[in-house]
């Protein structure tokens, strides 16, 4: 089946310009995480929905940085007036949280590749 | 301190050998442990995990945790040029779903 997907793979954009960045979701999975990933750095957690809501976005960087999720499908990551530091690859997961079952299988997306110039 | 210690490598090694990664963390509140494996520009993908201490084998994959001193390690046997990959360590809470915390990943090459 479709895995998560994510637009556009790559984004350059000048600094102090908003971007939007966009996250597929597989089918039917309730919970969806946007990370974030800089040169040489681990994975640094953005923000968690489950459905339409957001029980922890504590990863969030600044007020610059929102996100939302409608339908309990697609989320959009927006980030007003980039700045370089914002410069990473943004991955968006998603999972099938369950009572009772293993709910850390996050199914990844290839990331958007976002430069800002 | 980072919640997740890993060494970002570069870790060479031939065609074969056993490899070891390592993490450590800090917090005696994590209950389960993941390594996930990345190939370049591409998404993580979950290699296995294991909830508390003890070991868990997955083919050419042993996953082992020790929670006294807080040290989670992979080992990978008859290593392969296909496993060449940054493999990443993480945690998770003893909650239902939520964020993982990541160790920085360290990236492995295997030489044919």
């Amino acid at each position: 089946g479709a895995g998560v997907s994510q637009s556009p793979s790559n984004k350059v954009t000048e600094k102090g310009k908003d971007v939007e960045l966009r996250c597929d979701p597989i089918s039917g999975h309730t919970a969806l995480y946007w990370y974030r990933q800089s040169l040489g750095q681990g994975l640094e957690f953005l923000i968690y929905f489950q459905g339409n809501s957001a029980p922890d976005k504590s990863g969030l960087p600044s007020d610059r940085f929102s996100a939302e999720r409608t339908g309990g499908s697609v989320s959009t990551l927006t980030i007003q007036r980039t700045q370089q530091e914002d410069s990473a690859v943004y991955l968006c997961a998603s999972s099938l949280v369950r009572l009772g079952a293993f709910s850390y299988e996050q199914y990844f997306g290839p990331g958007t590749r976002l430069t800002v110039t | 301190q980072k919640e997740v210690e890993q060494d970002p490598g570069p870790l060479s090694v031939p065609e074969g050998a056993i490899v070891s990664l390592n993490c450590t963390y800090s917090n005696s509140a994590f209950q389960y442990f993941m390594w996930y494996r990345q190939y370049s520009r591409k998404g993580p993908e979950l290699l296995m995990y294991t909830y508390s201490s003890g070991n868990k084998e997955d083919g050419r994959f042993t996953a082992q945790v020790d929670k006294s001193s807080k040290y989670i390690s992979l080992f990978i046997r008859d290593s392969q040029p296909s496993d060449s990959a940054t493999y990443l360590c993480a945690v998770g809470p003893g909650n239902q779903g939520g964020k993982l915390i990541f160790g920085q990943g360290t990236e492995l090459s295997v030489k044919p």
